[in-house]
């Protein structure tokens, strides 16, 4: 059972561009969303997270929008740059710690000069 | 900034083999975990410690799974007898146990059974 489905798999994006991730989870008991980084031979880097009593959080470039209603969020990155490219995975958990993360399979982006 | 040191950072050992990966988590850490992911999969959770015992299990951590934390400092993840499938990157991570934080992620060890 996937807990958390992201789209696209894959995304192009040229620079200057706005990147958008999109993610939907199924636990209602989920109440904390981080999106990580994960540059090739790294591990995942927390690029920012939400939790559901806000419907959006920006930080930088890098904003959340969170529909607790249709269980869905996203992540938009503004004026991409080619640095941003990596792979992006959205996440969900519940909040107390200990519990794990279920991410979601994760969206290649790449921005071109 | 605080890292979580993962190592080695490749292993190659033959199936039937039992493998230590070895983690030395951010030291003000409480919560230690081991996540795994499959070439060009998503990341999956396998277990998670704190107060010295198991908080929390995946499906994949079966009976040839267990972690350990044999001193103040590291935390291992030891596979009695590999398998083909078990070829991965290994990730540890920790947390404070205030979310605000999140975890923290090492780089990985790239386990190859062969």
């Amino acid at each position: 059972q996937q807990q958390v489905k992201q789209s696209p798999q894959s995304l192009i994006v040229q620079k200057g561009g706005i990147s958008i991730i999109n993610c939907a989870y199924e636990n209602t008991a989920f109440d904390y969303f981080p999106w990580y980084q994960q540059f090739p031979g790294k591990g995942p880097a927390l690029l920012i997270a939400i939790r559901p009593d806000v419907s959006e959080k920006k930080e930088g470039r890098f904003t959340i929008s969170f529909n607790k209603s249709a269980k869905q969020f996203s992540l938009h990155i503004m004026d991409s740059q080619p640095g941003d490219s990596a792979t992006y995975f959205c996440a969900a958990k519940k909040s107390n710690s200990g519990y794990a993360l279920n991410f979601g399979k994760g969206t290649s982006l790449l921005v071109t000069p | 900034e605080p890292e979580v040191t993962q190592t080695p950072s490749h292993q190659v050992t033959q199936m039937g083999q039992e493998v230590i990966l070895r983690c030395v988590p951010i030291s003000n850490h409480l919560y230690f975990y081991w996540y795994r992911q499959i070439l060009g999969q998503k990341v999956e959770f396998l277990v998670s410690f704190y107060n010295n015992e198991i908080s929390e299990k995946s499906e994949i951590f079966d009976d040839q799974f267990s972690v350990e934390r044999p001193d103040g400092s590291n935390f291992t993840l030891k596979i009695r007898s590999t398998k083909l499938e078990d070829s991965a990157m290994y990730f540890c991570a920790s947390s404070s146990g205030y979310e605000n934080y999140g975890y923290t992620f090492g780089s990985g060890t790239r386990l190859t059974v062969v």
